[in-house]
């Protein structure tokens, strides 16, 4: 399975841009690049997700290397509402279906005000 | 509205009891999984089904059972096998085989055993 590396923790300040790395380098042609987060005592959310072009949507921007062995994801003006614990994952095919949708531990962001 | 829940929030056993943890959905989706958390990790994936009547092992099915008889509900039964069922478990679901499709998370139950 492919996996993803990202930082255990980073800190940013409110109302500044927030970039979230995340490397996967066994990344495979066809593995989309999903992003989550969860709040605390929630389920995760879904952000962004993209295959070779960078995305945007409302939530966030998220920049894919050209190699596309790393993604960045990008919050344009953190708030304290965005504290939270990031996931990176790739999604891929497990045999004929349902693929595993396998988590890491994530990036747990910090907000100061 | 459309979306995944788990019932109950907050579940207390006694060591040594089965439990079964309720999950249901109704996006309509093939796909569920149930994954484990515990405090300051990440998710880890018990086991997922793709279809009715059919299921997978993840990573930690060990002391864990499931069944899949309707395609909106996905029950976990943590039985008196599993050494360390105090937890917080998370179900999802997604379409099959669409990667670049998000997967829709529960609320989650968090599981305490005395």
């Amino acid at each position: 399975d492919a996996k993803t590396t990202q930082p255990n923790s980073m800190e940013s300040n409110e109302e500044e841009p927030v970039h979230l790395p995340c490397n996967h380098s066994t990344i495979s042609g066809t593995d989309y690049i999903h992003w989550y987060r969860q709040l605390p005592s929630q389920g995760p959310e879904y952000v962004i997700h993209g295959l070779t072009s960078n995305v945007n949507n409302r939530m966030a921007s998220l920049a894919i290397a050209e190699d596309r062995k790393s993604s960045t994801l990008i919050l344009h003006r953190a708030t304290l509402r965005d504290a939270a614990v990031y996931y990176c994952i790739l999604r891929h095919n497990s045999g004929g279906g349902a693929d595993g949708l396998t988590f890491g531990k994530g990036t747990h962001l910090i907000i100061q005000p | 509205d459309g979306g995944i829940t788990q019932s109950p929030k907050y579940l207390f056993r006694k060591e040594g009891q089965n439990v079964t943890l309720s999950c249901e959905q109704n996006l309509n989706h093939d796909a569920m999984y149930w994954y484990r958390q515990d405090p300051g990790q990440g998710l880890r994936l018990i086991y997922y089904s793709q279809i009715v009547n059919d299921f997978q092992k993840g990573d930690i099915a060990e002391g864990y059972s499931v069944s899949r008889e309707k395609k909106e509900s996905f029950p976990l039964t943590v039985t008196s096998a599993q050494k360390n069922p105090t937890a917080f478990y998370l179900c999802a679901s997604s379409i099959v085989g669409q990667k670049r499709t998000e997967a829709f998370f529960g609320q989650g139950t968090r599981l305490t055993v005395v």
